[in-house]
């Protein structure tokens, strides 16, 4: 498969656990976003890469929040000090080359906080 | 602020009728308007936008500019095309964010 990749694909933590999770985007794209759906919602923006400039950060990323994008290619995004509230899915999408500006979604990183 | 409107969560449709999800947007320049589909257990993917002016497994959609919609249409409805739907638009820089609705989970009956 030569899509998106996330990883892990599900992860369930307690209140107050620090949890970091990866995004593999399409080798050639160069921009690379992550979005948060919660339940009966679509997806949120929560922040965008340009090869590893972070260009935007939504308000909805607190400062619990951090992403990064170190070498232009995969990114992290990890929570700290977890809350029940950060309970999501958190999807990663890619865009560029050839496929233009097109944004290719990944399958999501399902988080619940317990 | 842009915000995209989809006033149905669900819409049950039965096998060879016509479908209509509604979508309004609120945007004070000029968006680009999308629709994504994502059916059971797959991701989420594009299923087409206004600048394509393309029919994509039936579909159409036709930017009202006037009303501010971006209605999705299907002359007869098929069993497949059950899924969740969601409306999105985009600034005209077309690497900026995309805003999404909630969605309308669209239930094609036997």
């Amino acid at each position: 498969d030569t899509g998106v990749s996330q990883n892990p694909r599900h992860k369930i933590t307690k209140r107050g656990q620090n949890v970091t999770f990866r995004c593999d985007p399409i080798s050639e794209h160069n921009r690379l976003y992550w979005y948060r759906q919660t339940l009966g919602q679509g997806p949120e923006f929560l922040t965008y890469f340009q090869n590893e400039a972070q260009l935007e950060k939504s308000r909805l990323l607190s400062d619990r929040f951090s992403a990064e994008r170190p070498k232009g290619s995969f990114s992290t995004l990890e929570i700290q000090r977890t809350e029940q509230g950060d309970s999501a899915m958190y999807l990663c999408a890619s865009s560029g080359g050839t496929g233009g500006h097109e944004q290719f979604f990944g399958p999501g990183t399902r988080l619940t906080v317990l | 602020a842009q915000r995209v409107t989809q006033p149905e969560k669900l819409l049950s449709v039965f096998k060879g009728a016509p479908v209509e999800l509604k979508c309004n947007y609120s945007y004070s320049g000029s968006p680009e308007l999308f629709w994504y589909v994502q059916y059971s257990r797959q991701r989420l993917q594009l299923l087409l936008r206004h600048i394509s002016r393309e029919s994509i497994k039936g579909f159409t959609a036709d930017l009202n500019k006037g009303e501010t919609s971006f209605h999705l249409k299907k002359p007869f409805a098929q069993e497949e095309d059950s899924a969740m739907y969601y409306c999105a638009s985009r600034p005209m820089n077309r690497d900026d964010k995309i805003i999404f609705g909630k969605g309308t989970r669209l239930h094609i009956l036997p």
